[in-house]
């Protein structure tokens, strides 16, 4: 069975640039979570959807940071003007249920790197 | 307050040793679960284990075996002849009552030396 997907694994963009970083969660999973990933902060929660709804955005940093989940196959975190202390690898994750009864399965991760 | 504590860094152990991972929690719930999961140097979170604060039966999974305690708040790992495949970072975290996320501690690095 297919993994979590993410898309792109690597993006390399300038400040003020649009980035979209995709996600395919597990097939049947209804829960979907985004986290980043900096040396600083460690890995931190930005967003948490439960059965295609935002449950907990308390994580996102500012503005500049939206998600969405269309349907149940497919999440986007979008970036909008970029900086350099976005950069950093950005996680998606999913799982059967909401909370902390159920594993969380990681993708890949995104590298981004903001110039 | 840190909610989860890996005080260990890094850790550095020769091929065949065994080695323990420490992770302690606070936490103010009775019903939790605890995980651990595995970053190896490609970069994914491989998930490793859960457990919740009411089993406090330690765990074995091959070379892999946990060591919850209650009393001192900790979830210890141990590899037990350890490979240079185990070299990777890894994650203690902890999930509470109604929360909705993980909270991760800062990860031990273990570098295993052929």
């Amino acid at each position: 069975d297919a993994g979590v997907i993410q898309s792109p694994r690597h993006e390399v963009t300038e400040m003020g640039q649009e980035v979209t970083l995709r996600c395919k969660p597990i097939s049947g999973h209804n829960s979907l979570f985004w986290y980043r990933q900096t040396m600083m902060r460690g890995l931190e929660l930005l967003i948490y959807f439960n059965n295609n709804v935002p449950i907990d955005d308390s994580g996102m940093p500012e503005d500049r940071f939206s998600a969405k989940m269309p349907n149940a196959s497919f999440s986007t975190l979008k970036i909008q003007p970029s900086e350099p202390r976005d950069s950093a690898v950005y996680f998606c994750a999913s799982s059967l249920g909401s909370g902390r009864f159920y594993e969380q399965y990681f993708g890949p991760g995104t590298r981004l790197t903001v110039t | 307050a840190q909610k989860v504590t890996q005080a260990q860094t890094e850790i550095s152990v020769v091929e065949k040793e065994d080695v323990t991972l420490d992770c302690v929690y606070e936490t103010r719930d009775t019903t939790y679960y605890l995980f651990w999961y595995k970053q190896p140097p490609s970069g994914e979170l491989v998930f490793l284990i859960r457990r919740n604060s009411f089993d406090e039966q330690n765990e074995i999974s091959g070379r892999y075996s946990w060591n919850f305690q209650k009393s001192t708040s900790s979830f210890n790992f141990t590899i037990t002849a350890s490979q240079v495949v185990d070299s990777a970072v890894y994650f203690c975290a902890l999930s509470e009552t109604g929360a909705n996320n993980l909270f991760f501690g800062t990860g031990t690095r273990l570098t295993v030396i052929p």
